[in-house]
């Protein structure tokens, strides 16, 4: 079974602090992504990521970036916390169809 | 990026009684379309791939290029089929980055 583990299932963070999102695979997939999902608004994508060090912009990055140093992680890092940026963040990895890690619930107070 | 619409943000159907979820995309040529299904506190997971043309837990979905839609069905919905459900089909020029769609509830009552 592929496994795409999320280091955190709820964070608690202050406005204004860095923060990191790590997410890990164990199948050698070349593919990562960072999705933000929101009721009434599906998921959204963030960031992909497509090889060791290479990334792209999704449709909302602005106030994100990321890291890919391994090809097994892939990391999401908000900048400066802000409270429009509390949600539930979905790393995926993918080969031909995505497989999921269970999400972190990033509250921002 | 890629269109996709679930016009249904809510679905209650009662056990036994045909499920459809629609679902339409705007896209030129054969995309590589997908669904996936969230049930409560479990992550999100594929349910379906259009290529595969495999009936999962009973669901499948057939690709109408004309109408530009995937639905997805299932004869006789099941209590246990109760989840969000999300239309999944990939961005323009690209095989493996999926947008999605904003999702549908499906409640299937006793």
């Amino acid at each position: 079974d592929v496994k795409v583990t999320q280091s955190s299932r709820y964070l608690v963070k202050r406005t204004g602090e860095k923060v990191f999102l790590e997410c890990v695979q164990d199948m050698d997939h070349e593919n990562m992504f960072w999705y933000r999902q929101d009721p009434g608004l599906g998921l959204r994508l963030i960031y992909f990521s497509y090889d060791v060090k290479m990334k792209e912009k999704g449709d909302i990055p602005e106030g994100y970036s990321v890291s890919r140093e391994k090809k097994e992680r892939f990391s999401l890092i908000l900048e400066s916390a802000s409270t429009n940026q509390t949600s539930m963040y979905l790393c995926a990895s993918s080969h031909y169809g995505y497989t999921f890690g269970s999400g972190t619930r990033l509250t921002v107070v | 990026a890629q269109r996709v619409t679930q016009p249904e943000k809510l679905l209650s159907v009662f056990k036994g009684a045909p499920v459809e979820l629609k679902c339409n995309y705007s896209y030129s040529g054969s995309p590589e379309l997908f669904w996936y299904v969230q049930y409560s506190r479990q992550r999100l997971q594929l349910l379906l791939r259009h290529i595969s043309r495999e009936s999962i837990k009973g669901f499948t979905a057939d690709l109408n290029k004309g109408e530009t839609s995937f639905h997805l069905k299932k004869p006789f919905a099941q209590e246990e089929d109760s989840a969000m459900y999300y239309c999944a089909p990939p961005y323009l020029g690209s095989n493996y980055k999926l947008t999605f769609g904003k999702g549908t509830l499906l409640t299937v009552n006793p």
